[in-house]
């Protein structure tokens, strides 16, 4: 069974760009959420789609979204980017069904991006 | 303000020995406690998870302790080997609530040296 595929993995972006990166969660699995790493802040919750609904979102500003497609795909967008977006945005599904292996949160490799 | 404070940041163990990562959270809330395993480069892992009805779990050589009373939870991992460097993360979150939404620990950093 595949795991959660990240694309692309590395990408270099000029400040004031903005930048899609794209989500395969593993078959069968209903949500994505989306996460930020950092060194210095470490891993942070950007937000969490379901059933191609936003169902909740972290502590980021506007220029950060997402969307999920109805065969539960995911992608993100960041637009007008900074500096300080250089991260690691790691993509995570999960089944979220009823029972708690249901929320059994698996991640992807991730996509590294360096805004310069 | 962090909700889940992680502790040592890093931790250096010899070959064969335990190592210890100890977590406590704020919010009484929280009802799932996973661990994470992340090597350079790659994605976290999920290691083991526990709920706060149990106050220990074990898998292999890893084991959680869970303590309810202190909002605490603690992660031992016992014949510590060199393949267990990694960064290793404790979260929390609150999956009844309608969002899976993890809260992590800030990470420590394991190197078990030969």
């Amino acid at each position: 069974k595949a795991g959660v595929t990240q694309t692309p993995r590395y990408l270099i972006k000029t400040r004031g760009q903005q930048v899609t990166l794209s989500c395969s969660p593993i078959s069968g699995h209903r949500s994505v959420s989306w996460y930020q790493q950092t060194p210095g802040q470490g891993l942070q919750f950007l937000f969490e789609y379901f059933s191609e609904t936003q169902r909740n979102k972290g502590n980021f500003p506007g220029r950060f979204s997402g969307r999920q497609f109805s065969n539960s795909r995911s992608e993100m967008n960041v637009s007008t980017l900074e500096l300080g977006d250089s991260a690691l945005y790691l993509c995570a599904s999960s089944y979220r069904g009823p029972t708690p292996s249901g929320n059994t949160i698996y991640f992807g490799e991730g996509s590294w991006l360096t805004v310069v | 303000q962090q909700q889940v404070k992680q502790s040592p940041q890093s931790l250096i163990v010899q070959k064969g020995g335990i190592s210890i990562i100890n977590c406590a959270y704020e919010n009484t809330a929280f009802d799932y406690f996973p661990w994470y395993q992340q090597f350079p480069g790659k994605g976290p892992a999920l290691l083991i998870a526990i709920r706060p009805d149990v106050s220990e779990k074990k898998e292999g050589r890893f084991t959680i302790s869970f303590n309810k009373s202190a909002k605490q939870f603690s992660l031992h991992i016992m014949d510590s080997q060199p393949g267990d460097s990694a960064t290793y993360f404790c979260a929390a979150a609150i999956p009844g609530a309608g969002s899976y939404q993890l809260t992590f620990g800030k990470g420590t950093k394991l190197s078990v040296i030969p």
